[in-house]
């Protein structure tokens, strides 16, 4: 059974452009969660979607959004990117239950000069 | 809200011996318990949870951790480490709210 895939896994912006992320999930999965790794804050939730609907959201800016398509397939965007934002985005699938294991993807490392 | 600290953010240790990675957490409500490992360059991999019943729970490469409620604490250990396990750990909570809350991270170091 394939793993999580994200897609770039490299990534280098400048100052203000924008970025889209994304995120298929193993199969037969459909819930999909976004965690931002940095080395001064460590793991923070971003965002998760179940069936196409955000459940739940963490405490980041509105240039950080997110979505999901009827394949469970998950795109983030970032906007008017800041030197903050780099980082390494990992994305989680699961079945969407609160109990169960969520599964990471490799990440993608977005570095903004 | 639910938050997680691990009490150690380095612990070196040599092959063969054992190792206890520490974790608190605080929450208000009933919480599901997780340990996952991060070696370089790549993604978390889980290698335990809790989720009710026996407090020991056994995990994948030997790991085990043990939950105690009334010290809010899930304790990883493994008694044997190998070269292999020089890696990140983190703790992470969640409760029904769909996301995990994690730890700062204890990076081990495993010599020879």
């Amino acid at each position: 059974k394939a793993g999580v895939t994200q897609t770039p896994r490299y990534l280098i912006k400048t100052r203000g452009q924008q970025v889209t992320l994304s995120c298929s999930p193993i199969s037969g999965h459909r819930s999909v969660s976004w965690y931002q790794q940095t080395p001064g804050q460590g793991l923070q939730f971003l965002f998760e979607y179940f069936s196409e609907t955000q459940r739940n959201k963490g405490n980041f800016p509105g240039r950080f959004s997110g979505r999901q398509f009827s394949n469970s397939r998950s795109e983030m965007n970032v906007s008017t990117l800041e030197l903050g934002d780099s980082a390494l985005y990992l994305c989680a699938s699961s079945t969407g239950l609160a109990t169960d294991t969520q599964y990471f993807g490799p990440g993608t490392r977005l570095t903004v000069l | 809200a639910q938050s997680v600290t691990q009490l150690d953010s380095q612990v070196p240790v040599f092959e063969e011996a054992p190792v206890e990675l520490r974790c608190n957490y605080s929450s208000s409500v009933s919480v599901y318990l997780f340990w996952y490992v991060q070696y370089p360059n790549q993604g978390l991999q889980l290698l335990l949870k809790y989720l009710s019943g026996s407090t020991l729970v056994k995990g994948i490469n030997g790991f085990e951790a043990e939950f105690n409620k009334s010290q809010t604490s899930f304790h990883l250990r493994k008694p044997s480490v190998h070269i292999s396990d020089t890696a990140e750990y983190f703790c992470a909570v969640s409760s029904n709210d769909y996301k995990l809350s994690f730890g700062a991270g204890t990076t081990v170091t495993v010599r020879a």
